[in-house]
């Protein structure tokens, strides 16, 4: 089964502070894997994709086939940082492309 | 270009009573997408449409129908509303993929329903 785990709801953390959010995923085949991101009173958008390899706002994911991670990172959070983090799993079938989300983490930052 | 617009963006229903969501996209998007957004449950796909004149389930349909009028519009319709739909709703849309990748979704502002 297809499957995107998000551990935390929320996470807390003080400005300067070390933040990684957890994703792990169900995937038989080759996985493609995102970050989506929702800022108080905006839409929801792309924050980063495993393929890119890139850092966005200093944030950076690997994906770790092996435990079947795509965790989130930043070295240190700011208050601007604060949002809804979702992980998204590419799902094919042959009516075709679909993302699938997990449950998503909520990041406070606080000073 | 206002991307990916739906309406409305509020509606509050009594149970049994029926209502279409509407969304409409100009980036000439092949791909377009339902999701819910409830507290604790995170996104779910309701249906998609992959292509004009196509629709699929997706994770929750049950309580749902779609409609892909045409490439901008892709429409969600309950029949007999529940209040177990009491939701946000979001439309997307998505770009297409570069070198076999997967294209980047765009989303609406999403409409708030509630049913009574």
């Amino acid at each position: 089964a297809q499957r995107v785990t998000q551990p935390e709801k929320l996470l807390s953390v003080f400005k300067g502070a070390p933040v990684e959010l957890k994703c792990n995923y169900s995937y038989s085949g080759s996985p493609e894997l995102f970050w989506y991101v929702q800022y108080s009173r905006q839409r929801l958008q792309l924050l980063l994709r495993h393929i890119s390899r890139e850092s966005i706002k200093g944030f950076t994911a690997d994906l770790n086939k092996g435990e079947t991670s795509f965790h989130l990172k930043k070295p240190f959070a700011q208050e601007e940082d604060s949002a809804m983090y979702y992980c998204a799993l590419r799902s094919f079938n042959q009516a075709g492309t679909a993302l699938i989300f997990g449950k998503g983490t909520t990041l406070s930052v606080s000073s | 270009n206002a991307g990916v617009t739906q309406t409305p963006k509020f509606q509050v229903l009594k149970t049994g009573q029926s209502m279409t969501l509407q969304c409409a996209q100009d980036m000439n998007h092949n791909s377009m997408y339902w999701y819910r957004q409830d507290p604790g449950m995170g996104l779910r796909l309701i249906y998609y449409s992959a292509s004009e004149g196509t629709t699929d389930k997706g994770e929750v349909p049950n309580g749902y129908n779609v409609s892909r009028l045409n490439k901008r519009e892709f429409s969600l319709r309950l029949e007999s509303a529940a209040p177990s739909q009491t939701s946000v709703y979001f439309c997307a849309s998505k770009s297409p993929g570069l070198a076999g990748n997967t294209g980047e979704l765009f989303f609406g502002e999403g409409s708030r329903l509630t049913v009574l």
